[in-house]
C-alpha cells in the first residue's frame, strides 16, 4: 500500500505555539498535499508540493518534502485555537496521478 | 458560490436495504471521488471517475456501485452486500488535464444501520 501514515497521532499544545507534523509514505510520488478536517465536516486543501520541490509556504504554514526518506512535515506556526482539526497528508502515485492515498492523520488539539 | 454537495447529511439503513448517497458539483470538474472514513482514520478511495460514463475501483470498491451519468453527479449506492457500511462517506471532485491539481470535498454524509 502507498498509504502514507502522520506522525503523532495526536497532538496538544497552546495558544501561540507552534504544531509540528510528520508524514511518511511508501512509493514514489508527483506530489504530496495537506488537508485540514474539521470535525464531522469534509477536507480542505491547505497546500500542495510537488516532487522537486524542498520546501513550501504558505501564511502560518510551512511544508518540507525529503523524497530521499519519503517524509513531509507541516509546520503551523503561532498557532491558533481555530486551527484545532485533524490534518491529512495525501499523496498521488507516479504511475497514477488521479489516485489519492490518504494517511491516517493527525488530531491538532490547540488550547486557548 | 461554487462547490460541492452531498445530500442527506446522515443516512439510516436498514437489513438488506441498499440506499443511494447524493454528490453533485457545480465546478466543472471532470473527476470525481467517493471516499469512506471510520472514526479516528484516513480516507480509503471507493470509486473514482475521471470522465463520464467512465468510473474505476478504487481499494475497497465490494459491495458499493457507482454511476456517472453526468459530468455533476457522482451518486454512490451503498448495497446490501456491504456488511459494514457504517462509516462518514466524503464525495471530492477534481479538475484534471491542468498538472497538479487539489481535490475539493463536500461536507460529507454519515451513514449508520438501523
Amino acid at each position: 500500500s502507498q498509504q502514507g501514515e502522520e506522525d503523532p497521532q495526536a497532538l496538544s499544545i497552546q495558544e501561540g505555539e507552534n504544531a509540528t507534523m510528520n508524514c511518511s509514505y511508501k512509493t514514489s510520488i508527483n506530489n504530496l498535499q495537506w488537508y485540514r478536517q474539521n470535525s464531522g465536516r469534509g477536507l480542505v486543501h491547505l497546500i500542495l508540493i510537488r516532487s522537486n520541490e524542498r520546501e513550501k509556504h504558505s501564511g502560518r504554514l510551512r511544508v518540507t518534502l525529503d523524497t530521499s526518506k519519503k517524509s513531509s512535515s507541516l509546520l503551523i506556526t503561532a498557532s491558533r485555537a481555530a486551527d484545532t482539526a485533524s490534518y491529512f497528508c495525501a499523496t498521488d502515485g507516479v504511475d497514477n496521478f488521479n489516485k489519492f492515498y490518504f494517511g491516517s492523520g493527525t488530531k491538532l488539539n490547540v488550547k486557548p | 458560490d461554487g462547490g460541492i454537495t452531498q445530500s442527506p447529511k446522515y443516512l439510516f439503513r436498514k437489513e438488506g436495504q441498499n440506499v443511494t448517497l447524493s454528490c453533485e458539483q457545480n465546478l466543472n470538474h471532470d473527476a470525481m471521488y467517493w471516499y469512506r472514513q471510520d472514526p479516528g482514520q484516513g480516507l480509503r478511495l471507493i470509486y473514482y471517475s475521471q470522465i463520464v460514463n467512465d468510473f474505476q475501483k478504487g481499494d475497497i470498491a465490494e459491495g458499493y456501485s457507482v454511476s456517472r451519468e453526468k459530468k455533476e453527479s457522482f451518486p454512490l449506492t451503498v448495497t446490501s452486500a456491504q456488511k459494514n457500511p457504517t462509516a462518514f462517506y466524503l464525495c471530492a471532485s477534481r479538475e484534471q488535464g491542468v498538472g497538479n491539481q487539489p481535490q475539493h470535498f463536500g461536507d460529507g454524509t454519515r451513514l449508520s444501520i438501523l
